[in-house]
């Protein structure tokens, strides 16, 4: 079945330390992206890429990175200047057609220890 | 910059009852516009989207939106609600950006409540 998997699907982060979040899709989708999901707020942008190799900041960037190696591959790393990362961090994929729908993944629930 | 409310962070409705979940665009241009849904720790499927095809548009599991332009608005309705209904739905906009690719802003959800 074709789709977007994420994992791992709970992951904890101590002080300072880096963690990476994994997002791999089998769809052949060009567009990938991480959102994240605060109670009450909605979905909120982090990083989008449009094709291998090229990636955009979104609305609330500062405090993650990510790389697109791979057309199949997104990962995101939440790093230790994000000083709130308690959230659920969706990934999502899109073909390049403007009015296409998002294809989400399961989610990955971020805590802090 | 596009943006998107939607009325009411938490909507009950009786098993059977109609369902009204409220969603208000600001936009410069005809916008494209999407229903999701959530269900508990999962991530979201499309429920529908308007392209501009029709203003009625119909969507799964009996779920159905009327795009107006007049109000800005892009309402989602289902004639009769059911338990399995009971998750949170999301009204999004399509913001167009460089490369022609569609980047989607989300309204704040809605819940929705469904007691027997």
């Amino acid at each position: 079945d074709g789709g977007i998997t994420q994992s791992p699907k709970y992951l904890f982060r101590k002080e300072g330390q880096n963690v990476t979040l994994s997002c791999e899709q089998n769809l052949n989708h060009d567009a990938m992206y991480w959102y994240r999901q605060d109670p009450g707020q909605g979905l909120r942008l982090i990083y989008y890429s449009q094709i291998v190799n090229d990636f955009q900041k979104g609305d609330i960037a500062e405090g993650y990175s990510v790389s697109r190696e791979k057309k199949e591959s997104f990962p995101l790393t939440v790093t230790s200047a994000q000083k709130n990362p308690t959230a659920f961090y969706l990934c999502a994929s899109s073909t390049q057609t403007y009015n296409e729908k998002l294809f989400f993944g399961s989610g990955t629930q971020l805590s802090v220890l | 910059a596009q943006s998107v409310t939607q009325l009411g962070s938490h909507v009950s409705v009786s098993e059977g009852a109609l369902v009204l979940l409220r969603c208000n665009y600001s936009s410069s241009v005809p916008p494209y516009l999407f229903w999701y849904v959530q269900y508990p720790n999962q991530g979201l499927q499309l429920l529908l989207k308007y392209t501009s095809a029709a203003t009625l548009v119909k969507g799964i599991n009996g779920f159905e939106a009327e795009f107006k332009k007049s109000e800005t608005s892009f309402h989602l309705t289902k004639p009769s609600a059911h338990m399995r209904d009971a998750a949170e739905y999301f009204c999004a906009v399509s913001d167009l950006v460089t490369g022609g690719y569609n980047k989607l802003i989300f309204g704040a959800g809605t819940r929705l409540a469904v007691h027997p």
